[in-house]
């Protein structure tokens, strides 16, 4: 069965500080990994992704993302934070090998961004 | 605007009534997806569509519970007889069916309080 474990509710770092969003996950086969942010009343906004290739990805609003096998974890990063970033952050992945499954949620991490 | 739109935003209704949301996709997106998301959560997968067909349904979603896309575009879920544990936001999210590595997009959502 696929899971993912965002160990920390809540990341706090100051503005222009770096950052770092914590994901691990676990499925039978190889992942695909996602990265998605929910703004307050907001629907979920995809950020990035880990197909294939390079273990480092980057995404939207400066967001990159880590992709470890070994350690099965896929860790988001940003080199300087911007209060703007503060927002709920769900990790999400889908076995490779199970055609046309959903893509399974952890619990989210709040980052908060102080100026 | 182009994105998932969901219908209605807010529903209120009395434990025992039956309540039922629509979902309108991308338009060039053959999948559809319902997930669960209640406070503190991630969301949680319930059904996906590929076109009309109804491929996958998880355990969560239980007999008061059906999803329907009857012409493989808007997809609808009713819940029959409402129970307080069902509040929640009901996500809905399209995706393109070619291989397996799209990310989702999502609406806004529609947030279920049952009294």
């Amino acid at each position: 069965a696929q899971s993912v474990a965002q160990p920390e509710d809540q990341v706090n770092v100051a503005e222009g500080n770096p950052l770092t969003v914590k994901c691990t996950y676990s499925v039978s086969g190889n992942p695909y990994l996602f990265w998605y942010v929910q703004y307050p009343n907001r629907g979920l906004q995809f950020l990035l992704k880990y197909i294939t290739g390079d273990n480092l990805v980057k995404g939207s609003y400066g967001f990159e993302a880590e992709f470890n096998k070994s350690q099965t974890s896929f860790h988001l990063k940003k080199p300087s934070a911007l209060v703007s970033d503060s927002a709920l952050y769900f990790c999400a992945v889908r076995d490779m090998r199970q055609a046309g499954t959903a893509l399974i949620f952890g619990k989210g991490t709040t980052l908060s961004v102080s100026s | 605007d182009t994105g998932v739109s969901q219908d209605p935003r807010h529903k209120i209704t009395k434990r025992g009534q039956n309540v039922t949301f629509r979902c309108d996709p991308i338009s060039e997106h053959n999948r559809l997806y319902w997930y669960r998301q209640t406070l503190g959560q991630g969301p949680e997968f319930l059904t996906y569509f590929q076109n009309e067909a109804q491929l996958e349904k998880s355990r969560l979603l239980s007999d008061r519970f059906s999803a329907e896309r009857p012409k493989g575009s808007f997809s609808t879920l009713e819940i029959q007889r409402t129970e307080q544990g069902d509040s929640a936001m009901y996500l809905c999210a399209s995706s393109w069916a070619l291989g397996n590595t799209g990310e989702l997009f999502f609406g806004e959502g529609s947030r279920l309080t049952v009294l």
